[in-house]
C-alpha cells in the first residue's frame, strides 16, 4: 500500500522557515516524481512545486519561487520542501503527491500538514 | 496563470446524472489529454477520480467518466449517491511545466 506521510508542520512567524518532510513507502519511490500541493482551509487545490525522479528536472509555481525549494533523497525515501522569507498568504495545508508520467496526474496523496504563518 | 475555470456548485437527486465542466485554454487542457479529476471530501484528502481525461483508476465506479472537447473537460457522474457528495477539482498539465487545478466544485445531492 502506498503511504505518504507529512511532517514538520506548525506555526511560523512571517519571514521565517519552515522545512516539510514527506516519508514514502509501499511503492519504488526512485520510479516517480514527487510533488507538493497546497490547499488553504476552505478553498482550492494550488500546485506548488514538483522534482523529477533523478532531481534532474524540478518546477515551481511562480508564486513560491525563489523562497521554496524541493529536494528528494532516494535512499531514504524522502521528499523535503525548505520553505524560506514565509508570508500570510503561504499559511494553507500541505499535501506531498506522487505523480505519475511526470504531471499527468497526481495518483496517491498524503494526509496533508498545517503551516500557518502568523505573528 | 489563473486556475482552471468550474463552477462553484453543481446539485442532483439521487440516481440523477450531473456534469461538472472545467475550462482551461490552448495551454493547459486544449493542449495535452492529461485532465484528471479528483473527488475531496471534507477534512479528507483528495483522490483520484479519473486521468488522461477519461481512464478510471481500479476501484473507481463506472458511474464516473470524462471527456474533453477543446479547451474543456468535463466530469459525468451518473446514478448519483448520497456518498458522491463532495468538493470535485479538475487539474492539466500545462505547456509552462506546471500543473493547474481548477477552483473546484461542490456536489450537493438533494
Amino acid at each position: 500500500e502506498v503511504q505518504l506521510v507529512e511532517s514538520g508542520g506548525g506555526l511560523v512567524q512571517p519571514g521565517g522557515s519552515l522545512r516539510l518532510s514527506c516519508a514514502a513507502s509501499g511503492f519504488t519511490f526512485s520510479s516517480y516524481w514527487m510533488h507538493w500541493v497546497r490547499q488553504v482551509p476552505g478553498e482550492g487545490l494550488v500546485w506548488v512545486s514538483r522534482i523529477k525522479e533523478d532531481e534532474s528536472e524540478i518546477n515551481y509555481a511562480d508564486s513560491v519561487k525563489g523562497r521554496i525549494t524541493i529536494s528528494r533523497d532516494n535512499a531514504k525515501n524522502t521528499v523535503s520542501l525548505q520553505m524560506n522569507s514565509l508570508k500570510a498568504e503561504d499559511t494553507a495545508i500541505y499535501y506531498c503527491v506522487r505523480g505519475v508520467g511526470g504531471s499527468r496526474y497526481f495518483d496517491s496523496w498524503g494526509q496533508g500538514i498545517v503551516v500557518t504563518v502568523s505573528s | 496563470q489563473s486556475a482552471l475555470t468550474q463552477p462553484a456548485s453543481v446539485s442532483g437527486s439521487p440516481g440523477q446524472s450531473i456534469t461538472i465542466s472545467c475550462t482551461g485554454t490552448s495551454s493547459d487542457i486544449g493542449g495535452y489529454n492529461y485532465v484528471s479529476w479528483y473527488q475531496q471530501h471534507p477534512g479528507k484528502a483528495p483522490k483520484l477520480m479519473i486521468f488522461a481525461v477519461s481512464d478510471r483508476p481500479p476501484g473507481v465506479s463506472s458511474r464516473f467518466s470524462g471527456s474533453k472537447s477543446g479547451n474543456t473537460a468535463s466530469l459525468t457522474i451518473s446514478g448519483l449517491q448520497a456518498e458522491d457528495e463532495a468538493y470535485y477539482y479538475c487539474s492539466s498539465y500545462t505547456s509552462r511545466k506546471n500543473s493547474l487545478f481548477g477552483g473546484g466544485t461542490k456536489l450537493t445531492v438533494l
